[in-house]
Formats: structure tokens, sequence, C-alpha cells
């Protein structure tokens, strides 16, 4: 078990610019959860993945925003035309979900923290 | 809908004393309730949750919560605390979906623990 890993771990960009962010989640997982975490606040859920099903996005995901899960294994998630008040950390979290099992645990990779100049 | 609410948003503790960080949730569905610690620079884990049953459940290193439906609240506890417990808590809620729980988390704001010698 190596965790979920995420690149970058910072990113720097000016508004307007496009960027995309990287979530590796722990290998036998089959769902994949973004979420964005403000200053002062807790994290928020943005969308998630089974396998390579998008199965739920979140209101604040704009249209600028797009997250993709090719072949149900690693996940991107692109911000487009970025905005200052897109600076926040996003967070990835896999878990392993089993038909009919009670319970789903959540690993949270460290984040990228991107910040909009 | 759900929301969770941390009522501190920092708590300062000396070395060996106990602490609560509270927590208060609302919501028109059933509920499990987490508690998820993040250390600086370290990704978001699981400290302890409540899925069912006893309604006071607890940590490996010490901590405790207590389910309290009547009040909506799900309060941490440690009766001493350490310098290694400073971080960052976050109390967290879920619906209940046929009895399973569900990987998004409706978060709160965050305590900041700091553990004085």
């Amino acid at each position: 078990d190596t965790g979920v890993s995420q690149n970058p771990r910072h990113k720097i960009t000016k508004r307007g610019q496009n960027v995309t962010f990287r979530c590796d989640p722990i290998s036998e997982h089959n769902r994949l959860y973004w979420y964005r975490q403000t200053l002062g606040q807790g994290p928020e859920f943005l969308t998630y993945f089974q396998n390579e099903a998008q199965l739920e996005k979140s209101r604040l995901l704009s249209d600028r925003f797009s997250a993709e899960r090719p072949k149900g294994s690693f996940s991107t998630l692109e911000i487009q035309r970025t905005e200052q008040g897109d600076s926040a950390m996003y967070l990835c979290a896999s878990s392993l979900k089993r038909p009919g099992g009670a319970d789903e645990k959540l690993f949270f990779g460290s984040g990228t923290q991107l910040s909009v100049l | 809908a759900q929301s969770v609410t941390q009522l501190d948003s920092q708590v300062p503790v000396f070395e060996e004393a106990p602490v609560e960080l509270r927590c208060n949730y609302s919501s028109s569905v059933s509920v499990y309730l987490f508690w998820y610690v993040q250390y600086p620079n370290q990704g978001l884990q699981l400290l302890l949750k409540y899925l069912s049953g006893s309604t006071l459940v607890e940590s490996i290193n010490g901590f405790e919560a207590e389910f309290n439906k009547s009040q909506t609240s799900f309060h941490l506890r440690k009766p001493s605390v350490h310098i290694s417990d400073t971080a960052e808590y976050f109390c967290a809620v879920t619906r209940t979906a046929g009895g399973t729980s569900y990987g998004k988390l409706t978060f709160g704001q965050g305590t900041i623990l700091t553990v004085h010698p």
C-alpha cells in the first residue's frame, strides 16, 4: 500500500491559464473522490468515480472544471481559464467499495495546492 | 442535505490536560459520523467513526467520541493529550444509503488543537 499520490504538490498559475492535477489512488481501490479545501474551511466534495464512471458532481464544479478517470485507474482534474477564486487545496481520496459492504474507508492524498495570481 | 458545525476553530491546551473538540450536525436523513485528523504536511486520516451500535466509539490512540442523537452532537474527547496530538481535527458526516456508508462526506470547518508543553 503506497497510499494515494497527488501531483504536483504545488501549482502557481496566472489567471486565465489552464491547469491539470493528477491523482493516483491505491491500486485496488474502485472509488475515487475529489475534494476542494480553502483556507479555514473543511474539505468540500467536488465529484467521484466508481471505476471509470463519474457518478456524481457537486454544484461547486462549474463548467470550467472537468475530471476524468480513464480505465478506472488514475484521475485528472482540469481547471480551464483559472480564476483567483480557484485558489485552494485540491484533495483526492480513494476507497474500496465492496458490493454489500457496510463500510467505505477513504484514504486521502496530501493534496495539490493551487495558487492563482 | 447535511451540515456540520465545529464550535471551536482553535483549542490550545497543555500536555496531559483533557480536551474536548465539539461537533454538531444537522441532517434530515440518517447519517454516519466521522472524525478525521490532519497532521502538518500530511493527508487527512480517519481517527474514528460511528456507524451503528454503541454510541461511544474509540480510536487506537486514546480519543473517544460519543454520538448523541437528541443533541445532534459527536464531540471528540481525550482525557490526557500529548504533544504529538497537535493537529487539525475535522468532524464529518455522510448520509446512510441502504445501511452502507458513502464516501461523499460533509466536513466541518476544522479545529486546530495545539498541545503546549
